[in-house]
């Protein structure tokens, strides 16, 4: 079974412009969450979807959205970038197992740097 | 909120030595517990879980257990590699799909 996949993996921004990033989750999976990783605040949860809608929103300014489309793939989209949001952005997907599996599994992040 | 604290790195070992890193957490709950390996360049690979009070979670020779008393779940291995460098993320989640995560602990071992 093929992995959790992001692309693009790298990514050099101007500050103001807008990125747009993209996950593939496992086949079958329909939860796909966003996870944001710095050296300063560790990593963050940004928001999850789930059979294309919003479960779950952490604590993130309007600039961050997403979306997840009908085949489960995701895309986060970041505007007005600022160069706080250099960072690794990291996919995770879950599937529907058994009653407590809760096994998110991560793609290899998208390195986003904004100049 | 809940919360998860991990000791600070990096942890500096030679091969074959004991490992442990601790790791205690703040949760409504009953929350599952998890610890995440990342290697250099990569994205989070999940190491073990542990999802109720005394279980203990293994693979690749790490072990933790989920201790309910103490909100602890220390990750150890008897004889570390040099390729256990990595760094160590403890992790939960009380029951949805968001994951709480350490700061992480980098871990260096020497031949």
């Amino acid at each position: 079974k093929a992995g959790v996949t992001q692309t693009p993996r790298y990514l050099i921004k101007t500050r103001g412009q807008q990125v747009t990033l993209s996950c593939s989750p496992i086949s079958g999976h329909r939860s796909v969450s966003w996870y944001q990783q710095t050296p300063g605040q560790g990593l963050q949860f940004l928001f999850e979807y789930f059979s294309e809608t919003q479960r779950n929103k952490g604590n993130f300014p309007g600039r961050f959205s997403g979306r997840q489309f009908s085949n489960s793939r995701s895309e986060m989209n970041v505007s007005t970038l600022e160069l706080g949001d250099s960072a690794l952005y990291l996919c995770a997907s879950k599937g529907q197992g058994a009653l407590n599996s809760y096994e998110q599994y991560f793609g290899p992040g998208t390195r986003l740097t904004v100049t | 909120g809940d919360s998860v604290t991990q000791m600070e790195g990096p942890v500096t070992l030679s091969e074959e030595a004991f490992l442990t890193i601790n790791c205690t957490y703040t949760a409504t709950g009953y929350p599952s517990l998890f610890w995440y390996v990342q290697y250099p360049g990569e994205g989070l690979q999940l190491l073990l879980k542990a999802t109720k009070a005394d279980d203990k979670g293994s693979n690749k020779g790490f072990e933790a257990t989920y201790r309910k008393e103490t909100t602890s779940f220390h990750l150890e291995k008897g004889s570390v590699q040099v390729s256990d460098s990595a760094v160590y993320f403890c992790a939960l989640t009380s029951g949805y799909s968001t994951l709480t995560f350490g700061k992480g602990t980098m871990l260096l071992v020497s031949p």
